[in-house]
């Protein structure tokens, strides 16, 4: 089992530009996360799915939209690419609710809006 | 307002010389605490869930607890490839379900 795989790795975006930034499991859990990771923020939860075709704000939702048409997959789309989100971004996955089952994480998109 | 506060932000050891890290958390309606650990340039590995107070995991050199208010994350006798960030996150239940996030201590452990 590969668990949970982003692709890409790395991006640099220019001012405005747009992107998608693609999330796969194998583990066929039902809830899907999208989180950031700054330096001295900790990680915060951008979006999340409970299931195929749902999705739901989280912490941080401004700027970015999702979409889970597959189990498998979950989708982080950025519009209009600001310095700002500027991050590392990390997919996640767990078997049932977050607040207690353990999340399987991805290892994570390193992502430059210059 | 739900809170989780790790401490020390960083931490050096030399091989050998345990120590823990500790993780307070102020939120309403603990479901789980969480431990994690971040090496450079990869995302959380998971280590260790406790759901009650008392509770008590180990794997290899680590020990987790917990209390009411905090937990302990006891590292023994460490060796340098223990050296990583070490993420402390809750689960909470009150009003909407969500995990909260502490911002990590960094252990780097000397040979």
């Amino acid at each position: 089992n590969a668990g949970v795989t982003q692709t890409p790795k790395f991006r640099v975006l220019k001012t405005g530009q747009s992107m998608t930034l693609l999330c796969a499991q194998d583990m066929n859990h039902e809830y899907m996360y999208w989180y950031r990771q700054d330096p001295g923020m900790g990680l915060r939860l951008i979006h999340y799915s409970v299931g195929e075709g749902t999705t739901a704000k989280g912490e941080v939702p401004d700027g970015y939209n999702v979409s889970r048409l597959k189990k498998q997959n979950f989708l982080l789309g950025l519009e209009s690419a600001a310095p700002s989100q500027t991050s590392v971004y990390f997919c996640a996955s767990t078997v049932g609710p977050l607040s207690y089952n353990e999340q399987f994480f991805g290892p994570g998109t390193r992502l430059t809006v210059l | 307002e739900d809170q989780v506060t790790q401490s020390p932000e960083a931490l050096r050891l030399q091989e050998g010389e345990s120590s823990s890290l500790n993780c307070s958390y102020t939120v309403s309606g603990l479901r789980g605490l969480f431990w994690y650990r971040q090496d450079p340039g990869k995302g959380p590995e998971f280590l260790f869930t406790l759901y009650s107070a008392g509770e008590e995991k180990e794997k290899e050199r680590l020990k987790a607890t917990l209390t009411k208010k905090e937990s302990f994350l006891h590292i023994t006798a460490p060796k340098p490839e223990d050296s990583a960030t070490y993420l402390c996150a809750a689960g909470t239940q009150g009003g909407s379900e969500k995990l909260v996030f502490g911002k990590g201590t960094k252990l780097t452990v000397n040979p």
